[in-house]
């Protein structure tokens, strides 16, 4: 399976705090990506990067990536408890056909 | 508003029945794609299509049927064949450009339950 790992499963912080997830993954990508879930909806685009960026931001998001490590992190800056929802990172590897493989998930809680 | 609509919202299966879940799209989007998402698996590819009548198998086909007929219309039948269904099934669509992939848009998700 392509399918990538996420770090840590599930993470519970204070409001105003920082958030970091990580992903891993195993093949050569064109891009990888960065999804929201919030309970029992579906998924949402947050951020794409492609092989051949470090870093990227969208307002509060950052995201780095690391292709000698096959790695990917999502920082979320003072975070609100609208934030609170699982996170994937998603890989279009290379050779994959146009389609998407998903991580486990983070789960974020953000508390008051 | 363009989208990606997935009906119904809450389906209820008994054994040995067939059912099948529908995705509607009116993006104008070339590929769509049918996931299952169980608790800390993630999602998992079952089919997509990238063209009107071809369709491919995901990595867990077996159990399912699709048909891709008309551009905006993905519908997925899980068959009596698929022994655990319970899960909550997730259609997405997304444009074709080269050989990459620029993002999917999803739909809000069918919860189906085997009775």
């Amino acid at each position: 399976s392509q399918q990538g790992e996420e770090d840590p499963q599930a993470l519970s912080i204070q409001e105003g705090e920082n958030a970091t997830m990580n992903c891993s993954y195993k093949t050569s990508i064109n891009n990888l990506q960065w999804y929201r879930q919030n309970s029992g909806r579906g998924l949402v685009h947050l951020i794409l990067i492609r092989s051949n960026e470090r870093e990227k931001h969208s307002g509060r998001l950052r995201v780095t990536l690391d292709t000698s490590k096959k790695s990917s992190s999502l920082l979320i800056t003072a975070s609100r408890a609208a934030d609170t929802a699982s996170y994937f990172c998603a890989t279009d590897w290379k050779g994959g056909g146009n389609k998407l493989t998903f991580g486990t998930g983070t789960q974020l809680k953000v508390e008051l | 508003d363009g989208g990606i609509t997935q009906s119904p919202k809450y389906l209820f299966r008994k054994e040995g029945q067939n059912v099948t879940l529908s995705c509607e799209q009116n993006l104008n989007h070339d590929a769509m794609y049918w996931y299952r998402q169980d608790p800390g698996q993630g999602l998992r590819l079952i089919y997509y299509s990238q063209i009107v009548n071809d369709f491919q198998k995901g990595d867990i086909a077996e159990g399912y049927s699709v048909s891709r007929e008309k551009k905006e219309s993905f519908p997925l039948t899980v068959t009596s064949a698929q022994k655990n269904p319970t899960a909550f099934y997730l259609c997405a669509s997304s444009i074709v450009k080269g050989q990459a992939n620029y993002g999917y848009t999803f739909g809000s998700g069918t919860r189906l339950t085997v009775v």
